[in-house]
């Protein structure tokens, strides 16, 4: 199994560009997030979803859209990208219920940065 | 949602064992005690979880004090590969409840392993 697969690993953008990270997992997974991280923070929320069709704000949509329309792919769309949004963003997806199911499993993340 | 303490950094030497505290005064009785590392320039990776009774895996021992608030991460004998910012993160018991199974991330503790 591949896990969690994001795409690209690194992107340059202009101020004003738009673009889409891609992540698609093979687990099979309902649940998928979309987290952000700054440098020497940890990960904050931007979306989630529960399943396809099914999607919903975490800590920080601003500026962010998302689509769930098969089980396996979860993209982030940037409209408008700005400078406070050059971050490394990761995927995660997990099961739904308790103890060994409820873990999130990581994809290797996409480095953007916006100038 | 519960937060946790933890100290912002430790260091430790390799082949020494490895004791990582997380303060979670505020605990609810749902809540699971989870621990993720993240190695550098990667994503997250689970470690390991608990609820009350102390747990062990091949990567890394948790303690849990009898009270729950607090907890220990033990890495048994500290490898250079163990060089890693390591998160202790409560979560809902249930990923299908209100919390939908997010991972509310502090800013961890930075492990340093000296050969």
């Amino acid at each position: 199994n591949a896990g969690v697969t994001q795409t690209p690993k690194f992107r340059i953008l202009k101020i004003g560009q738009s673009m889409t990270l891609q992540c698609t997992q093979d687990m099979n997974h309902n649940y998928m997030y979309w987290y952000r991280q700054d440098p020497g923070m940890g990960l904050k929320l931007i979306y989630y979803s529960v399943g396809a069709g099914i999607t919903d704000k975490g800590e920080v949509p601003n500026g962010y859209n998302v689509s769930r329309s098969t089980t396996e792919d979860f993209p982030l769309r940037l409209e408008l990208a700005a400078p406070s949004q050059t971050s490394v963003y990761f995927c995660a997806s997990s099961y739904p219920g308790r103890g060994a199911k409820n873990i999130q499993y990581f994809g290797a993340g996409t480095r953007l940065s916006v100038l | 949602d519960a937060k946790t303490t933890q100290p912002n950094s430790m260091e430790s030497n390799e082949e020494e064992p490895v004791h990582l505290p997380c303060n979670h005064s505020t605990i609810s009785g749902t809540d699971y005690i989870h621990w993720y590392r993240q190695l550098p320039s990667q994503g997250p990776e689970y470690v390991i979880h608990g609820l009350t009774s102390n747990v062990n895996n091949r990567m890394a021992s948790l303690a849990i004090a009898e009270d729950r608030k607090s907890s220990t991460l033990i890495l048994h004998r500290a490898t250079l590969r163990d060089a890693a910012v390591y998160y202790c993160i409560l979560r809902d018991r249930e990923a299908g409840g209100t919390s939908y199974g997010k991972l509310t991330f502090g800013q961890g503790t930075i492990l340093t392993v000296h050969p």
